[in-house]
């Protein structure tokens, strides 16, 4: 069944808004990957984490590794149109061999 | 190639034809993953080829799906006597290792192919 669940599922904007999402799971990783899907292509990485508590910045983006390493969060500050998309955020899952589970995603939309 | 190249692009077919999806990683990479996405929808695991150990074909949704990786590089997914409900985007995805080391698991994607089953 999915480990990863994102929220919100959806949410539409004003341009220049910041956006909060987040990824949570019942399990413990040890590295969490945002990644971004435009339409019609693939999944594009943003930000990779790899320790509990880590932030880290790409531009005006920002990624948070919870502490308790279940959970990490995204920022998206002064949002713009090309920000539309789907936000996946994904984990190795020790349970599944370590496989990238992917979480159920956050569609962004914004109101020009 | 730069990317992981998926091909066809696009594939229409007709219930109960079998259909046959490429998937060429980026050179080097051990790790290769297929993954399922129906429209709107999440990424659905289906399968991952990791160097020469045995792939993990826990999300394979039903016998009619296989893949195979040559060579340890391309890969192909069969689906045989496609169903309507095979309709969906399906997502290469390869890395140059996989697992829960620092700098592990940065998959790159491929642009899909997307599969209609009339």
């Amino acid at each position: 069944g999915q480990q990863l669940n994102q929220s919100p599922q959806s949410m539409f904007i004003q341009e220049g808004e910041d956006v909060s999402m987040n990824c949570t799971s019942s399990s413990i990783f040890n590295t969490w990957l945002w990644y971004k899907q435009d339409p019609g292509e693939g999944p594009v990485l943003l930000i990779a984490l790899y320790k509990a508590g880590e932030l880290t910045s790409n531009g005006r983006l920002t990624a948070q590794f919870g502490i308790t390493r279940k959970d990490s969060f995204l920022n998206i500050s002064a949002s713009i149109p090309s920000d539309v998309g789907i936000y996946f955020c994904a984990g190795p899952l020790r349970s599944s061999g370590d496989k990238l589970t992917f979480g159920t995603g956050t569609r962004l939309a914004v109101r020009p | 190639g730069a990317g992981v190249s998926q091909s066809p692009s696009n594939k229409v077919t007709e219930k109960g034809k079998d259909v046959e999806l490429r998937c060429d990683p980026i050179s080097g990479h051990t790790a290769l993953y297929w993954y399922r996405q129906s429209l709107g929808q999440g990424l659905e695991f289906l399968i991952y080829f990791q160097g020469n150990s045995a792939p993990d074909k826990s999300g394979l949704p039903s016998d009619r799906f296989s893949a195979e990786r040559t060579g340890g590089s391309v890969s192909t997914l069969t689906i045989q006597r496609t169903q309507q409900e095979d309709s969906a985007v399906y997502l290469c995805a390869s890395s140059l290792v996989s697992g829960a080391l620092s700098g592990a698991n940065v998959l790159t994607f491929g642009a899909g192919s997307r599969l209609t089953v009339l």
